[in-house]
């Protein structure tokens, strides 16, 4: 059974631009979180999609957004990055309606801002 | 506001030498406190789920154990694969799949 697969897994950008990453959750799988985990906060919550729609969003700016799609693919996009935006991106899937935690992360993208 | 801090932030065994990691939380209500081990590069591997205080969950050297302020991940006899960032997160009875980590404990095993 393939895992979570989040593309790219690296990329580099510079302040003001917009970045798109991309994830393929576990087939079977509806329900998709997206974190964001620096050195120094750790993991941190964005935003969870079930069904194509937003269940739970983070604290974070609007910049951040996400999406879902009808197969269960997610996209999240940041716009107008700033320098404080580089981190791992961390995508996990869950088979659980409601919510056990069990969630199956991808191996991240490694965003940096220049 | 949910929290969780563990302790340490890091940690040096030497293979053989039991340990102890410590989690501790504030949630308004605990749906769920979870362990993830995560190497480097790669991302959160899913360990144990645990639901109640008193509830213990085991695999190969690692035993997780919960109460209502904190919970422990013991190490028995590491062995230097065991080596990681565990990381421990809570689950708020109102939150989904919303997912609130502490910033981990690295353990680094020695052969």
């Amino acid at each position: 059974k393939a895992g979570v697969t989040q593309t790219p897994r690296y990329l580099i950008k510079t302040r003001g631009q917009q970045v798109t990453l991309s994830c393929s959750p576990i087939s079977g799988h509806r329900s998709v979180s997206w974190y964001q985990q620096t050195p120094g906060q750790g993991l941190q919550f964005l935003f969870e999609y079930f069904s194509e729609t937003q269940r739970n969003k983070g604290n974070f700016p609007g910049r951040f957004s996400g999406r879902q799609f009808s197969n269960s693919r997610s996209e999240m996009n940041v716009s107008t990055l700033e320098l404080g935006d580089s981190a791992l991106y961390l995508c996990a899937s869950s088979g659980h309606l409601a919510g056990t935690g069990e969630l199956f992360f991808g191996e991240g993208s490694r965003l940096t801002v220049l | 506001e949910d929290q969780v801090t563990q302790s340490p932030e890091a940690l040096r065994l030497q293979e053989g030498e039991s340990s102890s990691l410590n989690c501790s939380y504030t949630v308004s209500g605990l749906r769920g406190l979870f362990w993830y081990r995560q190497d480097p590069g790669k991302g959160p591997e899913f360990l144990f789920t645990l639901y109640s205080a008193g509830e213990e969950k085991e695999k190969e050297r690692l035993k997780a154990t919960l109460t209502k302020k904190e919970s422990f991940l013991h190490i028995t006899a590491p062995k230097p694969e065991d080596s990681a960032t565990y990381l421990c997160a809570v689950q708020a009875d109102t939150g989904f799949q919303k997912l609130v980590f502490g910033t981990g404990t690295r353990l680094l095993v020695s052969p």
